[in-house]
This record gives structure tokens, sequence and C-alpha cells, in this order.
């Protein structure tokens, strides 16, 4: 059964703190990862990485995938109060229906001014 | 603001009644797909609409079922509700362009609580 795991699954912090997140993953045939924020209700999309250690990076955020070892981690660095939020980390497999990721639990972080 | 709309933003029934969440898009998406959060856990995959066919399907049961109009437009329906399926429901479609990747933009959200 494909799964995604997240760790740890909630996490507190001060501003100024950097943060790593973790996600592993089982797929068959995996096709991309995906992490997307998660504050209010919309999850709102941050990276997609499909390639093996090939950093993506959107300013204090950035991410990297292990497809041998089957995870990939966000790092946050110089966190703020706004990136209190829950950190979504999903998967999608080829063959599937396009549209169809499977997510993890989440990670909630609370940054603490 | 990702232009995808949904509605009602909350609301309550009770046990054994059916339900109608809607979503729409600014641009006319062709692809919707709707998932279910239940508290504390992340998105599940209920189903996929493409042209207005069902496109692949998640582990619900036929109680839970949709309708994708000429539009692009979409309904999820839910019938006999069971108290399990309070939730946020989500709709999903994808960024312009991007239909062969797993960019996802989601809806707000429609929050059922069923009593």
């Amino acid at each position: 059964e494909d799964k995604v795991v997240q760790s740890p699954l909630s996490l507190v912090v001060h501003e100024g703190d950097t943060v790593t997140l973790n996600c592993s993953y089982e797929v068959t045939n995996f096709r991309s990862l995906l992490w997307y924020k998660q504050e209010k209700k919309a999850p709102t999309f941050l990276f997609m990485l499909t390639s093996s250690g090939i950093e993506k990076k959107s300013g204090r955020l950035s991410s990297i995938l292990d497809k041998k070892e089957l995870f990939s981690i966000l790092n946050i660095t110089a966190t703020q109060t706004g990136d209190s939020a829950i950190y979504l980390c999903a998967v999608e497999a080829r063959g599937g229906s396009q549209g169809n990721l499977i997510f993890g639990k989440g990670t909630k972080l609370s940054v603490k001014p | 603001e990702t232009g995808v709309t949904q509605s009602p933003t909350h609301l309550i029934k009770t046990r054994g009644q059916q339900v109608t969440l809607r979503c729409s898009s600014q641009s006319g998406h062709n692809t919707v797909s709707w998932y279910q959060q239940a508290l504390g856990q992340g998105p599940q995959f209920i189903f996929q609409y493409y042209r207005e066919e069902e496109n692949g399907r998640g582990n619900f049961p036929p109680r839970f079922s949709g309708l994708q109009f000429p539009n692009y437009s979409s309904e999820l329906n839910v019938n006999a509700l069971e108290l399990d399926d309070s939730a946020l429901y989500l709709c999903a479609i994808f960024s312009d362009g991007k239909r062969n990747t797993g960019e996802l933009f989601f809806g707000e959200g429609s929050r059922l609580t069923v009593l």
C-alpha cells in the first residue's frame, strides 16, 4: 500500500531557529513529491521534486529529495511567526490519475516570538 | 488567491442526510480533484473528473459521487451521511499548463459537520 510518513507530527520553535521537516514514502512507480503549506484551509504549493539531489529553494525554504532512500526534507531557516502552519508532504505515482496525491498527516509547526 | 471557489464554507447535517458541495474556478479548468481532510489527517483523494467523466477514484464508497458540468464547475454529493464524514472537503485544479504534474491549486474548502 502506498504511504507517506511525516515526522515530527508537531514542532515548537522560537523565531530565528532553523527547522528540518522529514517525509518518507513508499509508492509504486514514483512520479513526484510535493510540499504544501496549510495555514487555515487551502493548502498552498511550495515545491515539487522529481530528481534526487537537486535542491529546490524559495527564500528561506528549501527542499531536497533522495529517491534511493525514499525521503525528502524541507528546511526553513530563520523561522518567523508567519511560518506557523501545517506542512504537508505528498507523492504522486505514475499510472494513477493525475491529481491523485497521497498525503502524509502533516507536521504542525508553531513558531513562538 | 487560487481562483478556486467552494461553497458552502461551513455546513451542519445530521446522520442519514445528503449533502452537495460545489466547486468552480475562474478559468474553467477541465480537471478537478476532490479530497477529504479529517481533523489531524492529511487530505485523502476521493475522485477526479476530467471533461465531465470520472477519471480515477480513491478508497471511498459509492455514496460519494460527483458531477462535472460543461462549464467545468463540479459537485461532490454524499448520501446517507455518517459521523465519520465530518471533515474539510477540498476541491483542487491543476495550475495553468501543468496538468502533467501534481501541482494542484486548492480551494478554501467546505467544512462539513455531521451530528
